[in-house]
């Protein structure tokens, strides 16, 4: 069965300062990987998605992230954090396989300071 | 609809009591879910519908949890006998097909407490 491990509960940047949210996963098919963000009191975002095509996936907001199939990570990152960067980062993982539900990490909490 | 609708968005139930929550994918989605969301923690998974193929139902963590889709579109998530730790918000989301291939679209979830 697949999981997926967030290694930080909570990471605080400065802003204009560098974001790197760890994700590792563990499949035993071909997975698909996603990241959705949730900012308070608000519903579930997609931020990006990776179905085996380029390793090297584009989201909104600035936001990217590696599929790493060596290292079994997906970290999310992003340039220069803003203060509207501040929310909760939920990497998924899925399986090829199809009809598997998606599976959800723990959460990293992303604080900004100004 | 436009997006993932649930219903009520808002739940104060008494201990004991069972209570129903409904969720309206969006129109022509084969795929459904219902997560948990407990303070603080990540989503639960609890049930997973996919056309009409049985459901996943290896989440739901007892059997006071059942959940229904109706004619392969609104579906329904009920409680019996409510316990104050089924204090959540509970999430649904829907896909056009399965979450391997796409990804899910969420509702603003249901906050039910249990009091």
């Amino acid at each position: 069965a697949q999981s997926v491990t967030q290694l930080d509960s909570h990471v605080s940047v400065s802003e204009g300062t560098p974001v790197l949210l760890r994700c590792n996963y563990s499949s035993s098919y071909s997975p698909s990987l996603f990241w959705y963000v949730q900012h308070p009191n608000k519903g579930l975002q997609l931020l990006l998605k990776y179905t085996s095509a380029a390793t090297l996936v584009k989201g909104i907001n600035g936001f990217e992230a590696e599929f790493k199939k060596s290292e079994t990570s997906f970290h999310l990152t992003k340039p220069s954090a803003h203060m509207s960067d501040a929310a909760e980062y939920f990497c998924v993982v899925s399986e090829w396989r199809g009809n598997t539900p998606l599976v959800f990490g723990k959460g990293t909490r992303l604080s900004v300071i100004a | 609809g436009a997006g993932v609708s649930q219903s009520p968005s808002n739940k104060v139930t008494e201990k004991g009591k069972d209570v129903e929550l409904r969720c309206d994918p969006i129109s022509g989605h084969t795929a459904l879910y219902w997560y948990r969301q407990s303070l603080g923690q990540g989503l639960e998974f609890l049930i997973y519908f996919q056309g009409n193929s049985a459901p996943d139902k290896s989440g739901l963590p007892s059997d006071r949890f059942s959940a229904e889709r109706t004619g392969g579109s609104v579906s329904t998530l009920t409680i019996q006998r409510t316990q104050q730790e089924d204090s959540a918000v509970y999430l649904c989301a829907s896909s056009p097909t399965s979450a391997g291939v796409t990804e899910a679209f969420f509702g603003q979830g249901t906050r039910l407490t249990v009091v």
